[in-house]
């Protein structure tokens, strides 16, 4: 079981330009999460996706981010027209259906580190 | 709303000495509550849960964290603290009648072992 991976690790990005980060869940969890981790802070949730639906985006922010998690492959995270605002790590979590054993627990990616310059 | 406060940003302590690392929450709904661990330039590692039953829980690595309902703390302590537990250490809280693990973490506690 090769856990929660993400990638890439790290991305540099110029001012204006797009992120993707992508996010592939444990095998057998349907369930996705996205945090951001700003320098010398917690991690602040973003959205909460099952696979084809958005369930909670209450924590991203209304202008030029996204994301998606679709029938087949990743979940991606993208955020257009970057600024250096945006620099932090995002992470990634999963988590099985509930009733499953470990359905309380999420599961952490190692994250993927954007630096705007 | 739910909310974590972690009451130290930074704990220095010596090898082998004991540590608490202290949390408290604030949720009008059952809870369960968590301490990961992140070191340096990694992810996040679960150390331990509360999911329910008995208050106190033991995790990996030695630490242990007691629940505290009266006070809604859950604080995390280890006995005899070693070099390689130097690391980031987040608690958190979920509701646990909630359809889904949204957490809600706390700022975070720099635990700084010196030999």
């Amino acid at each position: 079981n090769a856990g929660v991976m993400q990638n890439p690790r790290h991305l540099v990005r110029r001012r204006g330009q797009e992120a993707r980060l992508r996010c592939s869940p444990m095998k057998g969890h349907s369930h996705v999460y996205w945090y951001r981790q700003l320098p010398e802070e917690g991690l602040k949730f973003m959205v909460y996706l099952q696979k084809e639906n958005i369930i909670d985006e209450s924590g991203m922010p209304k202008e030029r981010f996204s994301a998606e998690f679709p029938k087949e492959g990743p979940s991606i995270l993208r955020i257009q027209q970057v600024v250096r605002g945006d620099s932090a790590a995002y992470f990634c979590a999963s988590s099985p259906n509930r009733g499953s054993s470990g359905a309380n627990v999420l599961t952490f990616g190692a994250g993927s580190r954007l630096t705007v310059l | 709303a739910q909310s974590v406060t972690q009451l130290d940003s930074q704990v220095p302590v010596f090898e082998e000495a004991p540590v608490e690392l202290r949390c408290n929450y604030s949720s009008s709904v059952s809870v369960y509550l968590f301490w990961y661990v992140q070191y340096p330039n990694q992810g996040l590692q679960l150390l331990l849960k509360y999911l329910s039953g008995s208050t106190l829980v033991k995790g990996i690595n030695g630490f242990e964290a007691e629940f505290n309902k009266s006070q809604t703390s859950f604080h995390l302590r280890k006995p005899s603290v070693h070099i390689s537990d130097t690391a980031e250490y987040f608690c958190a809280v979920s509701n646990s009648s909630g359809g889904y693990n949204k957490l809600i973490f706390g700022a975070g506690t720099r635990l700084a072992v010196h030999p």
